[in-house]
């Protein structure tokens, strides 16, 4: 079946530090990729996505690319701060009545 | 902004309590969603709703049921709760379909 794998975690790094989180995903089709946020005490809310392949999603200085050949999405960031400080979810979608698949999460610290 | 709130953060349960986690939006959203969250599993769909009174089964309905009366609540229910229940619950709804999660805070319920 369809599933959503992402880097294990979590990760610290220092503020203004370069971020990657890897996402990588297993679909028949050409499904929608999603990268949703949450921060503490808070619900997930949707951070960036893409609909198609080579598309870069973008928001709040997050980046992702959409790529098919290699099936993955990975998160970029080219500088972090500590209020970026969250879980960051992976997600697909085939269409927009199929259900949403969460990958497991990557936690993210980032100190000043 | 679309506002989902859960009636409550945390929730302490004990074995064999019957348990309702409330949900409200206030986006005349159509669709609304009840999650868990787990580490490392991520979030797993318990249930959906496409309109009043009406509910699907997502992947993990076991040992849950869910009322929807009216369009802006959406109310998951434990009948007879069991400590492997202990997790995150989120609630969310949508516009269309899986189009675009607005997610709540969610209620972390710890049943002993």
């Amino acid at each position: 079946g369809d599933s959503v794998t992402q880097m294990e975690g979590p990760v610290t790094l220092s503020e203004e530090a370069f971020l990657t989180i890897n996402c990588t995903y297993t679909a028949t089709g050409y499904p929608s990729l999603f990268w949703y946020v949450q921060y503490p005490g808070e619900g997930l809310q949707l951070l960036l996505k893409a609909t198609k392949a080579d598309d870069k999603g973008s928001n709040k200085g997050f980046e992702a690319t959409y790529r098919k050949e290699t099936t993955s999405f990975h998160l970029e960031k080219g500088s972090v701060q500590v209020s970026d400080s969250a879980v960051y979810f992976c997600a697909l979608r085939k269409t927009s009545y199929d259900k949403v698949i969460f990958g497991p999460g990557t936690s993210l610290s980032v100190i000043p | 902004d679309v506002k989902v709130t859960q009636s409550s953060r945390y929730l302490v349960k004990r074995t064999g309590e019957k348990v309702f986690l409330e949900c409200v939006q206030d986006m005349d959203h159509e669709n609304m969603f009840w999650y868990r969250q787990d580490p490392g599993l991520g979030l797993r769909l318990i249930y959906f709703s496409y309109d009043v009174k009406m509910k699907e089964k997502g992947d993990i309905p076991e040992g849950y049921s869910v009322s929807r009366e009216k369009k802006e609540r959406f109310s998951l229910i434990l009948e007879s709760a069991s400590t492997n229940q202990t997790s995150m619950y989120l609630c969310a709804s949508s516009l269309q379909g899986f189009e675009k999660l607005f997610f709540g805070s969610g209620t972390q319920l710890s049943v002993l």
